[in-house]
């Protein structure tokens, strides 16, 4: 079976920077995706990591390691709109997706 | 213009009743799926339509089936609903897995369901 386990719950300060954990257990699979929901609202896409190694996106990167059967995100110069739940996310084989356990961050003042 | 679109948002019935949820999507996309999150936020995928040919069909009870009139909507027909039906329903669209390159899905608002 799939399992992609994150940390429930994150609290970080306003401008710093946090990463969220997503550790899994699958064979194989084609990449790592992350969305993002906020309460009430639908999943969004943020990235993307078919390969090992960083990909950046504005303030947001993702990292995957498959070797580690790890990855994360990172968020730099946290505002208070990326409060949220996040979600990883993998593709193992035809349509199939699974998703993380998910996290909720909560940013502070 | 909306890229996905789920109808109705809200829906409250009662145990043993049948209901549908239409979801519709813009973005000439290949591949739609239907998901479940439960309260505790967990997301599981339920069904995913490709080209109007189911192409998985997770272990969900045979009271759901997805109707796909062609390759713009796929609704979500649920019979005799129980309480543990109880959650929202998210439509999600994305190009061919098998050709894409993000594997990026768009989701609909969802639907959330509430049985009494």
């Amino acid at each position: 079976g799939q399992s992609l386990e994150q940390p429930s719950e994150v609290t970080a300060v306003e401008g710093a920077i946090v990463q969220i954990n997503c550790t899994y257990q699958t064979s194989g699979f084609y990449g790592l995706s992350w969305y993002q929901q906020h309460d009430g609202g639908a999943p969004t896409f943020l990235s993307y990591n078919a390969l090992d190694g960083l990909e950046e996106t504005g303030r947001f990167s993702s990292f995957l390691s498959r070797s580690d059967s790890y990855g994360y995100l990172l968020l730099q110069e946290l505002q208070m709109k990326d409060s949220a739940s996040y979600f990883c996310a993998v593709r193992p084989w035809g349509n199939q997706f699974y998703f993380g356990t998910g996290t909720s961050l909560t940013v502070i003042p | 213009d909306t890229a996905v679109s789920q109808t109705p948002k809200y829906l409250v019935t009662q145990m043993g009743n049948d209901k549908s949820i239409k979801c519709e999507q813009n973005l000439g996309h290949d591949t739609m799926y239907w998901y479940k999150q439960d309260s505790k936020k967990f997301l599981k995928i339920m069904f995913s339509y490709n080209n109007k040919e189911l192409i998985i069909n997770e272990t969900v009870p045979n009271r759901f089936s997805p109707k796909s009139p062609d390759k713009a909507h796929l609704n979500l027909h649920i019979n005799s609903l129980e309480l543990g039906d109880s959650a929202v329903y998210f439509c999600a669209s994305s190009q061919d897995p098998e050709r894409a390159i993000t594997y990026e899905q768009y989701f609909g608002p969802g639907t959330r369901l509430t049985v009494t």
